[in-house]
């Protein structure tokens, strides 16, 4: 079993619809829960960042996090066509020393058409 | 927000050369930087991670002699892929931690294709 499950998709959705993205996890230990958005050849670029359990809002993105269910959600609210992209969990435990390793979801690959 | 950069962002080489990949962190200190690598339509495997001035802890399975990290500075690491071959075809990123923040946030590069012929 990986440590991190996520739906590979692909994902299409009309441009406005409500995107909602997930993963799950093994690991007790994973604290800190990320979201990275990456376009096709490029690096992955840092959505939303979230400690523990709760939720977090950012403009159209929406962080849940249930540690008690080892579940992470993101949501995109009025999804444009710039929103397609795929994107990509992350997760890391307490940090031990001076950075923290990160383990990636496998990523889900959205179109939202115009 | 922090910015990584990479060099070259894409090579072509032939099976048997050595490629040598750049990262630098632009505006900040990193004392730490990972390095991934990605194959089509799958995620980010981790490699190895690289302290400035020590020695690179390399993931399992990933071979150091053949993947060497440098990390000289605070603001550079190299990777040299040696005697390539054709599996070695993927995309490399690495990434940043900057020094002395509370979340150890890691700022990425914008990755460098390798196609080895």
């Amino acid at each position: 079993q990986k440590e991190v499950e996520q739906d590979p998709g692909p994902l299409s959705v009309p441009e406005g619809a409500i995107v909602s993205l997930n993963c799950t996890y093994s690991n007790s230990a994973f604290q800190y829960f990320m979201w990275y958005r990456q376009y096709s050849r490029k690096g992955p670029e840092l959505l939303m960042y979230t400690y523990s359990s709760g939720n977090k809002e950012d403009g159209r993105f929406t962080a849940q996090v249930d540690k008690s269910s080892k579940y992470i959600s993101l949501f995109i609210r009025d999804s444009q066509p710039s929103d397609s992209a795929t994107y990509l969990c992350a997760m890391s435990a307490a940090p031990s020393g001076s950075a923290r390793q990160l383990t990636f979801g496998s990523g889900t690959q959205l179109t939202v058409l115009p | 927000g922090a910015v990584v950069s990479q060099h070259p962002s894409r090579v072509i080489c032939k099976s048997g050369t050595s490629v040598k990949i750049e990262c630098r962190s632009l505006d900040f200190q990193a004392t730490t930087m990972f390095w991934y690598r990605q194959f089509p339509k799958k995620s980010l495997m981790l490699m190895a991670t690289s302290n400035e001035g020590s020695k690179a802890t390399y993931e399992q399975g990933v071979e150091k002699d053949k993947f060497l990290i440098n990390h000289a500075s605070l603001t550079l690491s190299t990777l040299t892929v040696t005697s390539a071959h054709p599996e070695d075809s993927s995309f490399y990123i690495c990434s940043a931690s900057e020094a002395g923040t509370p979340r150890d946030e890691q700022f990425f590069g914008p990755g460098t294709r390798l196609t080895v012929l």
